[in-house]
């Protein structure tokens, strides 16, 4: 059973640019979290998302940043008109229905805004 | 919202010793706490959790205690090793939100 997969792990943008996130969840599992980690920080939580319904955006930036789960493929993260203080790593997790709080992180992307 | 607060930032060990960790939380709703291991550029791995209403829990060399009158956490690695050395992350949920509240995290090293 594959684990949570990330793509790309490394992102380089201009500013001005749009960085488009993905993530494939672990088989079977329905729930699917972003979270961003600046250096030498902690994580921290930007959006809850099950399939075609965002449940929690509470941490996500009001302007540039979006997220979506569609019924099918990975749930990205976009960012548009990309700042030097978008660089960070963007970790995505995923958890099974019957065990919603287990979260099990993909590797990350690495975003760097030139 | 939530907060979690940990301690210390930086530990260091003599191989063979015992690391702790400790954590603390504001509201008193959190009834899930996780501990992640996180090696430097890989991902948070969750190395063990428990819930509220379980005061202590142990997998081999790591236990994790919870006072939930006190409303703090802790992680407990015996007989430490080299390869525990890492950064490790506590985090809460609150019930009913599933989303995870993380700790500032401490760097480990064990010194071989």
């Amino acid at each position: 059973n594959a684990g949570v997969m990330q793509n790309p792990r490394h992102l380089v943008r201009r500013r001005g640019q749009e960085a488009r996130l993905r993530c494939s969840p672990m088989k079977g599992h329905s729930h699917v979290y972003w979270y961003r980690q600046l250096p030498e920080e902690g994580l921290k939580f930007m959006v809850y998302l099950q399939k075609e319904n965002i449940i929690d955006e509470s941490g996500m930036p009001k302007e540039r940043f979006s997220a979506e789960f569609p019924k099918e493929g990975p749930s990205i993260l976009r960012i548009q008109q990309v700042v030097r203080g978008d660089s960070a790593a963007y970790f995505c997790a995923s958890s099974p229905p019957y065990n919603q709080e287990t979260q099990y992180f993909g590797p990350g992307t690495r975003l760097l805004v030139l | 919202g939530e907060n979690v607060e940990q301690h210390p930032s930086t530990l260091s060990v003599q191989e063979g010793d015992s690391a702790v960790i400790k954590c603390t939380y504001s509201d008193s709703a959190s009834n899930y706490f996780p501990w992640y291991k996180q090696e430097l550029g890989k991902r948070p791995q969750l190395i063990i959790d428990i819930r509220s209403n379980v005061g202590e829990k142990k997998d081999q060399r790591i236990a994790v205690t919870l006072n939930k009158t006190a409303k703090h956490f802790s992680l407990h690695i015996t007989e430490t090793q080299p390869e525990d050395s890492a950064v490790y992350f506590c985090a809460a949920s609150i019930r009913g939100a599933n989303n995870l509240f993380f700790g500032t995290g401490t760097r480990l090293t064990v010194i071989p």
